[in-house]
């Protein structure tokens, strides 16, 4: 069974610009989360889909969204960019999103913006 | 609101030797808890889950955790460590409900191997 993939791996962008960041997760999971990993903040919880649903959203800015697919691959978008948004970006899928379900993560993607 | 607190940041520990990485947690409802590793530029692994039951559970790689209610904690043990245990460690929990897909984390404690 293929894992969750997340594309690209690494990103340059420059303040003020946009940026998109997609995730597959892994066949048969309904639920993508997104996660933020800093080394100043850790990880922080970005939002969660189902079913193209956002059931669930962490404290960020609005500049930070998101979205699913009917296929269950998921997106997630920054517009503005800020020199603080540098990080590593997960994304994890579960079958149903359910507290005692198992994330499974992708192995992120490393965004730095100068 | 739930919290997690990883109570060491950093484990030095020479190889063969015990290990215990410490984890308390806060929360007003029952939670689910959990362990992953980070392996440089990798994503996380999940080590073990609690989710009810037998408060002792065992993980992959050797690991294992004891869940204590009234202390809140959840510490992860392994009797005998290896070079390649060498990696990031974190302790994250669910409240159920509402958090749908939501883990709270800790901060991480850097597990260092030592020949």
């Amino acid at each position: 069974k293929a894992g969750v993939t997340q594309t690209p791996r690494y990103l340059i962008k420059t303040r003020g610009q946009q940026v998109t960041l997609s995730c597959s997760p892994i066949s048969g999971h309904r639920s993508v989360s997104w996660y933020q990993q800093t080394p100043g903040q850790g990880l922080q919880f970005l939002f969660e889909y189902f079913s193209e649903t956002q059931r669930n959203k962490g404290n960020f800015p609005g500049r930070f969204s998101g979205r699913q697919f009917s296929n269950s691959r998921s997106e997630m978008n920054v517009s503005t960019l800020e020199l603080g948004d540098s990080a590593l970006y997960l994304c994890a899928s579960s079958y149903s999103g359910r507290a005692s379900d198992e994330q499974y993560f992708g192995p992120g993607t490393r965004l730095t913006v100068t | 609101a739930q919290s997690v607190t990883q109570l060491d940041s950093q484990v030095p520990v020479f190889e063969e030797a015990p290990v215990e990485l410490r984890c308390n947690y806060s929360s007003s409802v029952s939670v689910y808890l959990f362990w992953y590793v980070q392996y440089p530029n990798q994503g996380l692994q999940l080590l073990l889950k609690y989710l009810s039951g037998s408060t002792l559970v065992k993980g992959i790689n050797g690991f294992e955790a004891e869940f204590n209610k009234s202390q809140t904690s959840f510490h992860l043990r392994k009797p005998s460590v290896h070079i390649s245990d060498t990696a990031e460690y974190f302790c994250a929990v669910n409240a159920g409900g509402t958090s749908y897909g939501k883990l709270t984390f800790g901060q991480g404690t850097i597990l260092t191997v030592h020949p």
